[in-house]
């Protein structure tokens, strides 16, 4: 079965603070791993995949199979940062799974 | 551009209507996906389908049936509305996953049942 973990329904920062949003996995086999983003009154929208290796918005992630993770990272966030983020698992089947999201919020 | 169009933003159907839901998309995608957006419980998928006439239960199946006659098109179909049914719908569409590609979402459709 594919399932998709959110471990924190929100975080609240500083803008400047580092941010992390975690997200863990569970799949038997090569799971793709995304991140998903939607911000306030927008369509749901891909941040950032993990075959990719990219950096976006100065956001990364890394795959970590060992501990079953895919955690999200910012060093410095912004205020525009804020919004719901979303983990995803797409299997071979192409059955395409999302966590239950985490909301984002940067104070100025 | 890819297009996720869903046909409706708002609707309100009373309890026991048969009640569709169309999404159409422009991009000659393979895959197609509804969910269902709850605060507090995320997207949850209800029905995919990998082709046309082809059609895969998600997560929480129950209450819901789909069509795909056309590639373009994805219907969403509750059989009879209930009032816990009321939630926000999402279409999605996406190449297959062979390409690693990203999923396209549409405006969504927030259904209200009374």
């Amino acid at each position: 079965a594919q399932r998709v973990t959110q471990p924190e329904k929100l975080l609240s920062v500083f803008k400047g603070a580092p941010v992390e949003l975690k997200c863990n996995y569970s799949y038997s086999g090569s799971p793709e791993l995304f991140w998903y983003v939607q911000y306030s009154r927008q369509r749901l929208q891909l941040l950032l995949r993990h075959i990719s290796r990219e950096s976006i918005k100065g956001f990364t992630a890394d795959l970590n199979k060992g501990e079953t993770s895919f955690h999200l990272k910012k060093p410095f966030a912004q205020e525009e940062d804020s919004a719901m983020y979303y983990c995803a698992l797409q299997g071979g089947s192409e059955k395409l799974v999302f966590g239950k999201g985490m909301k984002l919020t940067v104070n100025p | 551009d890819v297009k996720v169009t869903q046909s409706s933003r708002y609707l309100v159907k009373r309890t026991g209507e048969k009640v569709f839901l169309e999404c159409v998309q422009d991009m000659d995608h393979e895959n197609m996906f509804w969910y269902r957006q709850d605060p507090g419980l995320g997207l949850r998928l209800i029905y995919f389908s990998y082709d046309v006439k082809m059609k895969e239960k998600g997560d929480i199946p129950e209450g819901y049936s789909v069509s795909r006659e056309k590639k373009e098109r994805f219907s969403l179909i509750l059989e009879s509305a209930s009032t816990n049914q009321t939630s926000m719908y999402l279409c999605a569409s996406s190449p297959p996953n062979r390409a690693n590609t990203e999923a396209f979402f549409g405006q969504g459709t927030r259904l209200t049942v009374v």
